[in-house]
């Protein structure tokens, strides 16, 4: 199975704060990166797919990037309703595999 | 609008099996895939398999034999039995609309709680 290393865990921010999250696969996946977000007693909500295309419905402020095997989300300006829990997937393999999560919290 | 809704039991015996649907309205199983993940409680998330268009079925090896996922297309609904559960396999279940892999999981159902549990 594909291992998605995620990070960092969790951290906490400030409003207008720019937030990066990272993912990093342990086999090439090209560009099969999805990043969503889950709020409490919510369903997950697809944010970025295909590594960098914002999905529909989502604010600018979020974008996804590619560094190699080293994938990003990247909130530009935290608002309060950024406050989630985010996880990566990649969808080249079977099983599809997600990541840790990452658990963002206000400062 | 394409909408899924999960429902079943949210309580299960050890050694029983799990039974859930998702009912889909807004778009047609026979188009597209869809799928099942779950959410253990702690946060990890497991991709458990999917039905695609034609009636194929791919599955979670860590699942083994365990999994079946099915569908009625009448109905416009598909279903996850997975058997002889066990309290790992205490979890939120979540149906969800793939467009393949560049493109998936793009709507979801609210989700429904199982615990298993004697």
């Amino acid at each position: 199975d594909i291992q998605m290393t995620q990070s960092p865990s969790s951290m906490s921010a400030s409003l207008g704060d720019r937030v990066t999250i990272t993912c990093r696969a342990s086999q090439d996946i090209g560009n099969y990166l999805s990043w969503f977000q889950q709020k409490p007693g919510k369903s997950p909500r697809r944010m970025i797919y295909g590594a960098t295309n914002l999905a529909a419905g989502v604010p600018s402020r979020f974008s996804g990037s590619r560094s190699g095997s080293d994938y990003s989300l990247t909130i530009s300006s935290l608002e309060s309703e950024d406050m989630a829990i985010y996880y990566c997937l990649q969808s080249i393999q079977y099983p599809y595999t997600f990541g840790a999560g990452t658990k963002l919290e206000l400062k | 609008e394409v909408q899924l809704q999960e429902s079943g039991p949210g309580l299960v015996k050890p050694s029983q099996s799990l039974s859930l649907t998702c009912s889909v309205t807004g778009y047609s199983i026979t188009s597209n895939y869809w799928g099942w993940i779950r959410k253990f409680p702690g946060n990890k998330m497991e991709w458990m398999g999917y039905i695609s268009y034609s009636g194929s079925t791919s599955y979670n090896p860590s699942l083994k034999s365990r999994i079946s996922i099915t569908r009625d297309t009448s109905k416009n609904q598909f279903f996850l039995q997975l058997n002889s559960v066990t309290t790992e396999d205490t979890a939120t279940y979540y149906c969800a609309r793939s467009r393949g892999g560049y493109n998936p999981f793009d709507y979801w159902g609210q989700g429904v709680m199982v615990t298993v549990s004697s």
